[in-house]
């Protein structure tokens, strides 16, 4: 079945730190993957997202690669800011098929 | 990418009562999802709402404790029923944008059972 492992939270790191947040995963066929993020008090909003092999996803100084070999589809941000304390959760879908979340990881980012 | 607005966002209700939550969408979507987001955890699939037809539910889920309506492309229910303590939760409604296989959010309905 599809399913979606990331590293546990909470994770606390000093500004302009770097972040990696573990991904990885179990799909039968071929998924798209994404990260979604949800800042306090709001719904998730959609970060970034790979549909294949290889493929990188980015968007606000956020990476992700989606690795076959590995499947994996580890979260980075060279630089963090206060302003990227939220929760990010990683996901995966299959043609036809729902969406499977992680569990979330928890981010807080101290001036 | 849909805007969806959600209400309430935040409610607190007595045990034994019933709580119904409503999702609104400013564009014309064939399926609507409602999700359950329990403290601490992820995202859990209750339902898919198609209109016009019955809401499809998970494995757990049953329509007595969440009827689910959806009268058009652009609006829909959640009732959950017969509170508990337990259902105490986030309720997010979202739907898929056209063509691009990614769910879009509502900014959730938090709710607390007493």
């Amino acid at each position: 079945g599809n399913s979606v492992t990331q590293m546990e939270g909470p994770v606390t790191l000093s500004e302009e730190a770097f972040l990696t947040i573990n991904c990885t995963y179990t799909a039968t066929g071929y998924p798209s993957l994404f990260w979604y993020v949800q800042y306090p008090g709001e719904g998730l909003q959609l970060l970034l997202k790979a549909t294949k092999a290889d493929d990188k996803g980015s968007n606000k100084g956020f990476e992700a690669t989606y690795r076959k070999e590995t499947t994996s589809f580890h979260l980075e941000k060279g630089s963090v800011q206060v302003s990227d304390s939220a929760v990010y959760f990683c996901a995966l879908t299959t043609p036809g098929n729902q969406f499977y979340f992680g569990t979330g990881t928890s981010l807080t980012v101290i001036p | 990418s849909a805007v969806i607005s959600q209400k309430p966002s935040r409610d607190i209700c007595q045990r034994g009562t019933s709580l119904t939550i409503q999702c609104q969408v400013d564009s014309q979507v064939t399926m609507m999802f409602w999700y359950r987001q329990q403290p601490g955890q992820s995202l859990t699939l209750i339902a898919t709402a198609n209109q016009g037809s019955e809401a499809t539910y998970e494995s757990g889920f049953v329509i007595d404790k969440f009827p689910i309506s959806r009268p058009n492309l652009t609006f829909s229910t959640l009732t959950v029923s017969n509170l508990s303590p337990e259902d105490s939760s986030i309720y997010l409604c979202s739907v898929t944008d056209s063509g691009a296989n990614v769910l879009t959010f509502g900014a959730g309905s938090r709710l607390t059972v007493l």
